[in-house]
């Protein structure tokens, strides 16, 4: 059963403390990508990646980090120094350059 | 820079209507590939409608068609019959050969109303 999951669905944390998101792949796409979502905007790209152990900011990557140790997982950080984390989280993924991208179902993180 | 632009926050539409979302973008790029994301309550991005800028031919997708004026630099999604289960959040969006990134835009909140 080919896909992307992000896991958990819904997180809580306490402001200060670092989390940590998971995305999974095993559709065997190249790029990964991470995008926050909040309330009247669109998607905002966080990071991607288009080959192992290599990755780019995007436009909002202040205060997140990621690693692409393997193809198929792309985990994105939210660190203290993030002054909003609250928001939704989506993975993403594309076989290459022109082609569409495809989504995992999301993360809900709330930080009180 | 590049960007798109939808200028339709909300829009709704009767139960077996037609309704036109409509989109702009900009970019210096010449290859591209322009797309339209549906985002149900449930919160899952599903790719509705795919447009290749080199093709003159307008793109359809059974209910779903696309009216793409590369001169203009404009995208629109006509929804033909619309079903309740089409009512979601719409994200125009584009990619350019040359990188790796999308460009969304802000949505278009569509209610079809029964």
């Amino acid at each position: 059963d080919g896909g992307i999951t992000q896991s958990p669905k819904y997180l809580f944390r306490k402001e200060g403390q670092n989390v940590t998101l998971s995305c999974e792949q095993n559709l065997n796409h190249d790029a990964m990508y991470w995008y926050r979502q909040d309330p009247g905007q669109g998607l905002r790209l966080i990071y991607y990646s288009q080959i192992v152990n290599d990755f780019q900011k995007g436009d909002i990557a202040e205060g997140y980090s990621v690693s692409r140790e393997k193809k198929e997982s792309f985990p994105l950080t939210v660190t203290s120094a993030q002054k909003n984390p609250t928001a939704f989280y989506l993975c993403a993924t594309a076989p290459g350059r022109g082609y569409e991208q495809y989504f995992g179902p999301g993360t809900r993180l709330t930080v009180t | 820079a590049q960007t798109v632009t939808q200028s339709q926050p909300e829009m709704s539409v009767q139960e077996a209507e037609t309704v036109t979302l409509s989109c702009t973008y900009d970019t210096s790029e010449n290859n591209y590939y322009l797309f339209w994301y549906k985002q149900p309550p449930s919160r899952q991005m599903i790719l509705v409608i795919r447009q290749e800028a080199y093709k003159q031919q307008n793109a359809t997708e059974n209910r779903f068609s696309v009216n793409f004026q590369k001169a203009a630099k404009s995208f629109s999604l006509k929804i033909s019959d619309s079903q309740l289960g089409d009512t979601a959040m719409y994200f125009c969006a584009f990619g350019v050969n040359t990188g790796n990134q999308f460009y969304f835009g802000t949505g278009t909140s569509l209610t079809v109303i029964p």
